[in-house]
């Protein structure tokens, strides 16, 4: 069974601070995606990534897959409010047509 | 398009009564997914398609069932239901292809009494 963990669970932090956002797994993914989820909505796609060791930005934050495409990581800098909600990754497997979601971090932002 | 649309939003049911959540989607994608989301966690996979005819099971099947008659619509049944069946379900759709985006409806949050 594919897992993916993710750390920290819980993060509160003041605006303008930095985070990162950690993704584990000890299986090999073709891809992986970060969504992020708001309260009474569905989760959203912020960035997919293919390619061990891509590093892919958008804006303040950055995600890079780990060369071996086992792990990744999200990295917020400056925080804002707005960033508030729950990051969720999800990894592709090989020949599935099915996304594995991580644990979730929820993140709070304090003005 | 209106993407993903699901109905009921909310719902209390009974331990023991029957429900299905509907969900459609207007994007002509082929995949489509029915998840599961317990407070403050993932999503775990309910059933998934990959087309019109063609269902299969993912992590946590187990008292639900789903049918795929058109390529717009996918409901999920609930025949028995139980408190252990609490949580928000969410449908998404896809189209095929590595690294593909799922696109999520609103989520329909069941409570079971």
């Amino acid at each position: 069974t594919q897992l993916l963990e993710q750390s920290p669970q819980f993060l509160s932090i003041q605006e303008g601070e930095n985070l990162t956002v950690y993704c584990n797994s000890s299986s090999v993914f073709s891809s992986l995606q970060w969504y992020r989820q708001e309260p009474g909505e569905g989760p959203v796609l912020l960035v997919t990534v293919v390619t061990g060791g891509e590093v892919k930005k958008l804006k303040r934050l950055t995600f890079q897959f780990g060369d071996a495409r086992k792990d990744s990581s999200l990295h917020i800098t400056a925080a804002q409010p707005g960033d508030t909600g729950l990051y969720l990754c999800a990894g592709e497997g090989g020949n599935t047509d099915k996304l594995i979601f991580g644990t979730g971090t929820r993140l709070q932002v304090f003005p | 398009n209106a993407g993903v649309t699901q109905t009921p939003k909310f719902r209390i049911l009974k331990i023991g009564q029957s429900m299905t959540l509907q969900c459609t989607q207007d994007m002509n994608h082929n995949y489509m997914y029915w998840y599961r989301q317990d407070p403050g966690m993932g999503l775990k996979l309910i059933y998934y398609s990959v087309g019109a005819g063609i269902t299969d099971k993912g992590e946590v099947p187990n008292g639900y069932n789903v049918s795929r008659s058109t390529t717009e619509d996918f409901p999920l049944r609930l025949e028995l239901a139980a408190p252990s069946q609490t949580s928000v379900y969410f449908c998404a759709s896809s189209f095929p292809g590595q690294g593909r985006e799922q696109y999520f409806g609103p989520g329909t949050r069941l409570t079971v009494t």
